[in-house]
Formats: structure tokens, sequence, C-alpha cells
């Protein structure tokens, strides 16, 4: 099993561009969600779906857009990239939260995303 | 806002020695994890203690939980360098995990 699959490790963008994070997981988990890490503020959640067709905001939505139309993927996208938006991004899967919510989370090796 | 806060915020330590950290929660939680990370790297789940447990083991690990006073703790006995890492408490409530800000802890050889 690959786990968690996140593209690209690195990118660099320009003020005002768009682009997608692409999560990708093989575990047929039902949650998945979206971090940003930041030094000294530790991860903060993004955005997060419960399962495909549904997704809510987390603490920080501003400038980002998700949509989960299968279970396997979860993409995250940056509407006109802003300074500020410079950070590790992580996604992270967990198993079926319906009926137990005692599940560790699985997590993607990170985007490392600079705005310039 | 942040959710878990860990204290120390960083820890030096001999090789062999035990290390522990402490977590501190504002609201209510289902569970309370703790992740590893290593440099450049992501998460690691490491252990995970649901609300009615007080205490849990996992090899090396040990962790508390004391939901009257809102706070845990993780102990790594008999530490390696290769636990040199930062660790990450989480409470998990309303489908959300809420994160620290970490502890880095360096485990000298």
């Amino acid at each position: 099993n690959a786990g968690v699959t996140q593209t690209p490790k690195f990118q660099v963008l320009k003020t005002g561009q768009s682009m997608t994070l692409q999560c990708a997981q093989d575990m047929n988990h039902e949650y998945m969600s979206w971090y940003r890490q930041d030094p000294g503020m530790g991860l903060r959640l993004i955005h997060y779906s419960v399962g495909a067709g549904i997704t809510d905001q987390g603490e920080v939505p501003n400038g980002y857009n998700v949509s989960r139309s299968t279970t396997e993927d979860f993409p995250l996208r940056l509407l006109s990239a802003a300074p500020s938006q410079t950070s590790v991004y992580f996604c992270a899967s967990s198993f079926n939260r319906h009926l137990n919510t005692n599940y560790g989370y699985t997590f993607g090796s990170g985007t490392r995303l600079t705005v310039v | 806002s942040q959710q878990g806060e860990e204290d120390p915020q960083a820890l030096s330590i001999q090789e062999g020695e035990n290390a522990t950290m402490n977590c501190s929660y504002k609201t209510s939680i289902n569970n309370l994890q703790w992740y590893r990370q290593n440099s450049g790297r992501g998460l690691v789940h490491l252990i995970l203690i649901r609300s009615n447990e007080r205490e849990k083991h996992s090899g090396r690990l040990r962790v508390t939980l004391d939901t009257s006073k809102k706070s845990s703790s993780l102990l790594i006995t008999a530490s390696r360098a290769a636990d040199t890492a930062s660790y990450f408490c989480a409470t998990d409530a309303a489908n959300r995990l809420a994160f620290g800000k970490g502890n880095q802890v360096v485990v000298i050889p």
C-alpha cells in the first residue's frame, strides 16, 4: 500500500497564480483532511471531508477550495496564491468515522509551497 | 486556535534517559493522539488514548490522560538517538484533529 500520496513535493508560485495540490490514498479511508504547517504554529486544519461528496471548513479555510468526488482523492486548490500561503501542506486520512472515531491519522509526506 | 499545548517546548537528553512531554487542552475530546515528525518529513501516528482511558502503553511509550485536568503526558523510556524528532499532541473532537505547537526532542548519543 502506498498510503497517502501528495504531489508535488515542492512548488514555487507567483502571487496571483492558482494551483492544485493533489492528495490520494489507497486505504479506503472515508475521512480526509488538509493541514498547513508554519514555524511556531503547529498544524492548522484547512478543510476536511468525512466522505465522498461532503466537505467542511477547518480553522483556516480562506483562500482554499476543496472537493471530494471520490473516496481516494482530496485535492486542495489555491485560488489566487498569496505570500501568506507559503507553508508546508499535509494531507491526512483516517478510517470510517461514522461508527468509531478512535483511529489515528495517516499523513502524507507534504508539499512545500513558496509564493513569491 | 490551537487546542493542544505542549510543555516543555524543547528537550535535550542523553541517550538512555527518559523523556517526558506534557500537553494541555481546553475542550471535551473523543481521544487524544501523539505524533512524531522527523525533520522535513510527514507526521507519524504514535499512540491514541480514548477519553475514557487513563493510561496506555505501546513499546517504550507511555501516555496518560487526565480529563479532569484536561492534560496528557507522553513518556519515552530509554531514549535512543533515533527518537530525535518533534512530538505533537492532538485532540480529536467533532471530526477535527487539533494540534499543539510541538515539542522538539534531541537525544544526544
